[in-house]
C-alpha cells in the first residue's frame, strides 16, 4: 500500500504568478482533500474532490481551483498568487466516509 | 461558523510526564474528532479518533476523553517521551460532510529528557 505523495516539495513563485501542485492518494482511496498550512497554525480546508467532481469548498477564493484524474491523483491550481498565499499545502487523501484522512508530506509555497 | 479552539498553544513536560491539551467545539453536527501529530517539514498524521457515542478510548499511551454535553474533548499522552516531541492538532467533521476536517490552531509539544 503506497502512501500519499506530492510533488515538488518546495515551489518559489512571484505574485501575481500561477502555480501547479500534485498530489497521488494512497490506493483504494476515492476522495482527495486539500488544505493550505500557514506558518504556526492548523490546516485550512480548501475543498476536496471525490470521483473527479469538487464535492466542497472552504472559505478560499475562486481563483483556488483543482482537478481530480480517474486515477484519483489530484491538482491544485493557484492564480495571480499573492504573498498570503505563501504555506504549506497539503493533500489528503481517504474513502468517502467520515473516516481516516491520510495526509501527505506538503508542497511548501513561498510567494516573493 | 464552524470552529476548534484549541488550548494550550505550546506544553513543556518533563520525560514520563502527561500532557494534556484540550479543545472544544461549536457545531453540534460534528460527529469524528480526530487528533493528528506532525512533526517539522512533515504532513499530520492520524494519532487517533473519537465519534461522541463513547466517552473515551485508549490506544497505546494515547487517550481521548470525551464530552459532548460540553462540547470538548481532549487529549492525554501517557509516560511522554522525548520522540514525542511534536505539534499537535485536533480536528473535527459532520458525518455528513465526508472528510472536510475543521482543525484546532494546534498544540507544540517538547517533552524534556
Amino acid at each position: 500500500e503506497t502512501g500519499v505523495t506530492q510533488s515538488p516539495t518546495h515551489l518559489i513563485k512571484t505574485r501575481g504568478q500561477q502555480v501547479t501542485l500534485r498530489c497521488s492518494s494512497q490506493s483504494g482511496h476515492n476522495t482527495v482533500s486539500w488544505y493550505q498550512q500557514a506558518l504556526g497554525q492548523g490546516p485550512q480546508f480548501i475543498f476536496q474532490y471525490y470521483r473527479e467532481e469538487e464535492n466542497g469548498r472552504g472559505n478560499f477564493p475562486p481563483r483556488f481551483s483543482g482537478l481530480q484524474f480517474p486515477n484519483y491523483s489530484s491538482e491544485l491550481n493557484v492564480n495571480a498568487l499573492e504573498l498570503d498565499d505563501s504555506a504549506l499545502y497539503l493533500c489528503a487523501s481517504s474513502l468517502r466516509e467520515p473516516d481516516t484522512q491520510y495526509f501527505g508530506p506538503g508542497t511548501r509555497l513561498t510567494v516573493l | 461558523q464552524q470552529q476548534v479552539k484549541q488550548s494550550p498553544q505550546s506544553l513543556i513536560v518533563q520525560k514520563g510526564g502527561i500532557p494534556i491539551i484540550n479543545c472544544a467545539y461549536e457545531n453540534t453536527a460534528f460527529d469524528y474528532f480526530p487528533w493528528y501529530q506532525q512533526f517539522p517539514g512533515k504532513g499530520p498524521a492520524l494519532l487517533i479518533a473519537i465519534r461522541p457515542d463513547v466517552s473515551e478510548k485508549k490506544e497505546g499511551r494515547f487517550t481521548i476523553s470525551f464530552n459532548k454535553s460540553a462540547k470538548q474533548f481532549s487529549l492525554h499522552i501517557m509516560d511522554s517521551q522525548p520522540g514525542d516531541s511534536a505539534t499537535y492538532f485536533c480536528a473535527a467533521t459532520p458525518n455528513n460532510a465526508g472528510n472536510m476536517l475543521t482543525f484546532g490552531g494546534g498544540t507544540r509539544l517538547m517533552v524534556k529528557p
